[in-house]
């Protein structure tokens, strides 16, 4: 039972225009919420999260946004650099526990 | 910023063979450590919990006895896989919470990519 869904595998972006990722959960004791960055052959880095107290967290280019209700999470890149073409990992974790259940990723490649 | 530094990168073995990965905690101190598994194009699944001092807390469906896991300092953890065999050819990664707790992001390592021939 995949609890943290991307479900687009891929996405193209325009350099300079915005790069919007989704990612859905089915788990209603989630309450914190991270995207990583992962290049090939690397690790994931963190890249932003957000705490379902709020419904956006902006960190520079990169924005979260939360819709509890809906349970569904975004992160939008704006404007998307080459820089940024890499795999995006959304993941959750519920309160009191460390444990991460993550997505299946999104491979987000910006065109120059 | 914290490190987590695992070796090997990558490791081909033959089957029934055992294999060890490190994972290091560089600058802090990791009470907790969790190994990770992906495969390709899936998401990353969380196959165990290493426990500094105690016993490791395996997920669901994760052979404890094919996975052995030691955390045997607070900046070490160690994963083996016994006996491998092709089927356990996979991208292991492992990770660390910096400073512990809920809402701590995870520092991975860069993972190691096995090959079981």
């Amino acid at each position: 039972d995949q609890q943290v869904k991307q479900n687009s595998p891929s996405l193209s972006v325009q350099e300079g225009r915005i790069s919007i990722l989704n990612c859905d959960y089915t788990n209603s004791m989630f309450d914190y919420f991270l995207w990583y960055k992962k290049y090939p052959a690397e690790g994931p880095t963190f890249l932003i999260s957000i705490s379902s107290i709020k419904d956006k967290n902006e960190d520079g280019r990169f924005t979260v946004f939360l819709n509890k209700s809906a349970k569904h999470l975004s992160l939008h890149i704006v404007p998307s650099q080459p820089g940024d073409s890499a795999v995006y990992f959304c993941a959750a974790s519920a309160l009191g526990n460390e444990k991460l259940t993550f997505g299946t990723g999104t491979r987000l490649t910006i065109i120059p | 910023g914290a490190v987590v530094s695992q070796h090997p990168s990558r490791v081909i073995c033959k089957s029934g063979t055992s294999v060890k990965i490190e994972c290091r905690s560089l600058d802090f101190q990791a009470t907790t450590m969790f190994w990770y598994r992906q495969f390709p194009k899936q998401s990353l699944m969380l196959m165990a919990t290493s426990n500094e001092g105690s016993k490791a807390t395996y997920e669901q469906g994760v052979e404890k006895d094919k996975f052995l896991i030691n955390h045997a300092s607070l900046t070490l953890s160690t994963l083996t896989v016994t006996s491998a065999h092709p089927e356990d050819s996979s991208f292991y990664i492992c990770s660390a919470p910096d400073r512990g707790g809920h809402n701590s992001p995870l520092h991975f390592g860069n993972g190691t990519r096995l090959t079981v021939t």
